[in-house]
């Protein structure tokens, strides 16, 4: 069975530090990974998507890294904002264009506090 | 701007009532998808589709229906047989008639009197 586990559940940094927010996965055969954010009450928006050859994928002060061998991702974020606070979503996609077999983690929640 | 617009923002069901959730895209966008998100779960497939007049069953479609008789629309009708229809309701789209959801709208809440 296709899973995405993310950890921590939830967490809390104060602002300007840095965190990172992991994605472990047993989705086979792998496509891609994408990272979205989900602000309270509205639809997530994408941030990075990984392929298998990617290993590291920046936007912004948002980093993704994918380890293809150990099925494991993460999402490092620089320098925090208040705005960064949301759930961040671990999405893994698997077979080849057109699959419709998505497997989405159930989140990690982030507060940014001043 | 382009984009996702979903309506209403929040919606009360009664018991037995049909409901219906609005999805517009003007982002040219061939597939549509809709995604159920309860809390403290991943977001679940309802119903997608790749092209006008054509739909499939996504991971939990009992108690769901679907229409897409124009390209910028996806509505998704929450009917009576749904006997657990609390949730946030996401809808999507993609370029192509195939692939993952690259925009999302920003969310029905639906509720049970």
């Amino acid at each position: 069975k296709n899973q995405v586990e993310q950890s921590p559940q939830s967490l809390i940094i104060l602002e300007g530090k840095n965190c990172t927010l992991q994605c472990n996965y047993t989705v086979s055969p792998f496509s891609n990974l994408r990272w979205y954010k989900q602000d309270t009450g509205r639809g997530p928006v994408s941030l990075t998507i990984m392929t298998f050859s990617e290993n590291t994928k920046s936007n912004g002060r948002y980093t993704a890294t994918l380890d293809a061998d150990t099925k494991q991702s993460s999402l490092h974020i620089t320098a925090s904002q208040l705005s960064d606070s949301a759930s961040y979503i671990c999405v893994v996609s698997a077979g080849g264009a057109g699959s419709y077999q998505l497997t989405f983690g159930k989140g990690t929640k982030l507060s940014v506090i001043p | 701007d382009g984009g996702i617009t979903q309506s209403p923002k929040y919606l009360f069901r009664k018991e037995g009532q049909n409901v219906t959730l609005s999805c517009e895209q003007n982002l040219n966008h061939d597939a549509m998808y809709w995604y159920r998100q309860d809390p403290g779960q991943g977001l679940r497939l309802i119903y997608y589709s790749q092209i006008v007049n054509d739909f499939q069953k996504g991971d939990i479609a009992e108690g769901y229906s679907v229409s897409r008789e124009k390209k910028e629309s996806f509505p998704l009708t929450v009917t009576s047989a749904q006997k657990n229809p609390t949730a946030f309701y996401l809808c999507a789209s993609s370029s192509g008639q195939g692939g993952q959801p690259q925009h999302f709208g920003d969310g029905t809440r639906l509720s049970i009197l």
